[in-house]
């Protein structure tokens, strides 16, 4: 299994960004797949999780109105699409694994991209 | 679901035993995760439904717990051990971590 996200970098207060998040090493239509950020001094952060098929997304609150979760099974690849950026924005973001959107643990990870928010 | 972690960090020597708590503000049954993370690394699954190891990691590492407490071992520290790790509820929707607890020498 090897997961790898791609797509940060610095952005302004209220800017946008695509991040990516490449898998291969397993049948990736048969996974839930997540975003999960980490900011400076705090600890790890659901942010989205989208169904295998990509039918359903389900996002944190405070993503909910600005950021974007959605996959393309063909080519393996997870997206998030953040808009409306704040500085508490900045973090590592991970994309993540599970057997189901939910009630199982994040069985592997990537080694994240970073965000930065700010002017 | 509010996971709290003690503490926040802990300094053992090589070879000593490491425990780690995590505590749920409600009961998560045994659905509870531990990681461990290491700077610049993807975070890791060692141990998921509160005790069971998940593949490839070492048996030094054990978990314990239900309800809203519970427990992470590592019986004999080990150089590559010194990470953060984090707990996690997958019980309650959405899914919760612990602000994590730091162990280094």
């Amino acid at each position: 299994v090897q997961i790898l996200e791609s797509g940060g970098g610095l952005v302004k207060p209220g800017g946008s960004l695509r991040l990516s998040c490449s898998a291969s090493g397993f049948t990736f239509s048969n996974y839930a797949m997540s975003w999960v950020r980490l900011a400076p001094g705090t600890g790890l952060e659901w942010v989205s999780t989208v169904s295998g098929s990509g039918a359903n997304t389900y996002s944190a609150d405070f993503a909910r109105d600005r950021f974007t979760i959605s996959r393309d099974n063909p080519t393996n690849t997870l997206y998030l699409q953040m808009s409306s950026l704040r500085a508490e924005d900045t973090a590592l973001y991970y994309c993540a694994r599970t057997v189901a959107v939910a009630a199982t643990p994040f069985d592997s990870w990537g080694p994240g991209t970073l965000v930065s928010v700010s002017s | 679901i509010v996971m709290t972690q003690s503490p926040a960090t802990l300094s053992v020597s090589p070879g000593e035993r490491a425990t780690l708590s995590c505590r749920a503000s409600q009961s998560v049954s045994s659905h509870l995760a531990w990681y461990q993370h290491k700077p610049g690394q993807a975070p890791r699954l060692l141990i998921f439904d509160a005790s069971i190891r998940a593949t490839g990691i070492p048996v030094r590492f054990s978990g314990s717990g239900s309800g809203t407490e519970f427990t992470l071992t590592i019986s004999s520290q080990q150089s590559e051990d010194f990470a953060v790790y984090y707990c996690h509820q997958y019980d309650h929707w959405p899914p919760t971590f612990g602000q994590g607890s730091k162990v280094d020498i």
